[in-house]
């Protein structure tokens, strides 16, 4: 079965640094897909970025980066410069390869997620 | 545009009383999701469906309903209300189930039972 294992329940920064949050996959398929969302605390879920199994290079949109580690199945989240509009909760997800009506049911699984507070 | 819609977004509810969550999207998308996230936990599926007519359970189904008589409707029915359905409900839908796509949430609903 997939899993997804975020180890890090709290993690604290301060503005304009670094910080990688952790994400650890468990899956014996060869083909699938990882996602990172943010959950500030107004609620909603904001998709982040995306890596592909096969994809032959980490992941980057903007301030956001993903280190992406096959053989080790991590794929951590980097985030450059924080600001401190990214106090959030981080979730990592994986699309679920359960086949059902000709094709994947593509539900994600995620993890218990990372809360990050980002300091002046 | 307005993407994923999901209404109402509070709810207080006495056990043994039913609901429906209503969910919508106008992005003609065929995939769809009902997701519960209990405190400090990630989110976990309830039903999905894959188009209009086509629903099927996730991974905690007891206690919930749906029908997908459309593309852009979802809804989530509640029966009989216990304690332990109180959570923030959100729905999600695709365009399709591999490569770069994401899934776009809606704003969520609140769910209180008491």
């Amino acid at each position: 079965a997939q899993k997804i294992t975020q180890t890090q329940p709290g993690m604290f920064v301060q503005e304009k640094e670094a910080v990688t949050l952790d994400c650890t996959y468990d899956t014996s398929d060869p083909s699938y897909g990882l996602f990172w969302y943010k959950q500030p605390s107004s609620g909603e879920m904001i998709f982040l970025i995306y890596q592909g199994s096969y994809d032959q290079q980490n992941a980057t949109e903007g301030r956001y980066s993903l280190n992406f580690q096959k053989a080790r199945k991590s794929a951590n989240l980097v985030i450059s410069a924080s600001q401190l509009g990214d106090s959030a909760m981080y979730f990592c997800a994986m699309r679920d390869l359960l086949m059902n009506y000709g094709g994947s049911q593509g539900n994600l699984i995620f993890g218990k997620g990372t809360k990050l507070s980002v300091k002046p | 545009n307005a993407g994923v819609t999901q209404t109402p977004k509070f709810r207080i509810l006495k056990i043994g009383q039913s609901m429906t969550l209503q969910c919508t999207q106008d992005m003609n998308h065929n995939y769809m999701y009902w997701y519960r996230q209990d405190p400090g936990m990630g989110l976990k599926l309830i039903y999905y469906s894959v188009g209009a007519g086509i629903t099927d359970k996730g991974e905690v189904p007891n206690g919930y309903n749906v029908s997908r008589s459309t593309t852009e409707d979802f809804p989530l029915r509640l029966e009989l209300a216990a304690p332990s359905q109180t959570s923030v409900y959100f729905c999600a839908s695709s365009p399709r189930t591999s490569g770069n796509v994401e899934q776009y949430f809606g704003p969520g609903t609140r769910l209180t039972v008491t």
